[in-house]
């Protein structure tokens, strides 16, 4: 089983910070690392599915980097605006279908 | 752009009652699952379904637990006689690929709430 986690649980910027959270996940029998942005009462947003080490994905002012061979990935929003706030969630996936899914970042951006 | 839709987004039963639940995947996917997420706790796997059957499931799906295409474009998750510690916010996802590099796209969730 899978153990994945996220950290920090809950973070409060103000707009305009830059600011990075991490997903640890282990790294014997890695597939592939998939982030996802949720906001409340809406579906998780797909951001970024990466595989090979050292991958790093962009989209706007968010990007993503990712370590295999130690186990972990960052996010980065540049500039965060208030529409930035949600909660930041990853998961690894193993050689199945499965995604395993950390307990997520809530991210608040103060205008 | 295509999306996941699910519903009812809120249902409420009673203990020992059969829900179902219901989800529309993406149109052109092909691969069909079922996660859950319990207040405060992490999205967990239920299962994963291709071909009209199951391809991979996790310990939470017993046999209470059943999923279905009945037609070419819903999904279903049945749980047959509910229980307390079912309540959860219940999460359909499709993709169209399980191999390589490939996404799995989130419906918004049904929330269910068993008294």
């Amino acid at each position: 089983i899978l153990n994945v986690e996220q950290s920090p649980q809950s973070l409060h910027v103000q707009e305009g910070d830059s600011t990075n959270f991490t997903c640890s996940f282990p790294s014997s029998n890695f597939y592939a690392l998939h982030w996802y942005r949720w906001e409340t009462a809406k579906s998780p947003e797909a951001l970024f599915v990466m595989t090979l080490n050292g991958d790093e994905k962009k989209k706007g002012r968010i990007s993503a980097t990712l370590n295999t061979k130690e186990g972990y990935s960052y996010l980065y929003i540049k500039g965060s605006q208030p529409e930035d706030s949600a909660t930041y969630l990853c998961a690894s996936r193993n050689a199945g279908n499965m995604l395993t899914f950390g307990g997520g970042t809530r991210l608040m951006v103060k205008p | 752009e295509p999306e996941v839709t699910q519903t009812p987004s809120h249902q409420v039963t009673q203990m020992g009652q059969e829900v179902i639940l219901r989800c529309v995947p993406i149109s052109n996917h092909l691969y069909f699952y079922w996660y859950r997420q319990i207040l405060g706790q992490k999205v967990e796997f239920l299962v994963s379904f291709y071909n009209n059957e199951i391809s991979e499931k996790s310990e939470i799906f017993d046999d209470q637990f059943s999923v279905e295409r009945p037609d070419g474009s819903n999904f279903t998750l049945k749980i047959r006689s509910t229980k307390l510690e079912d309540s959860a916010m219940y999460f359909c996802a499709s993709s169209e690929l399980t191999s390589g590099v490939y996404e799995q796209y989130f419906g918004p969730g049904t929330r269910l709430t068993v008294t």
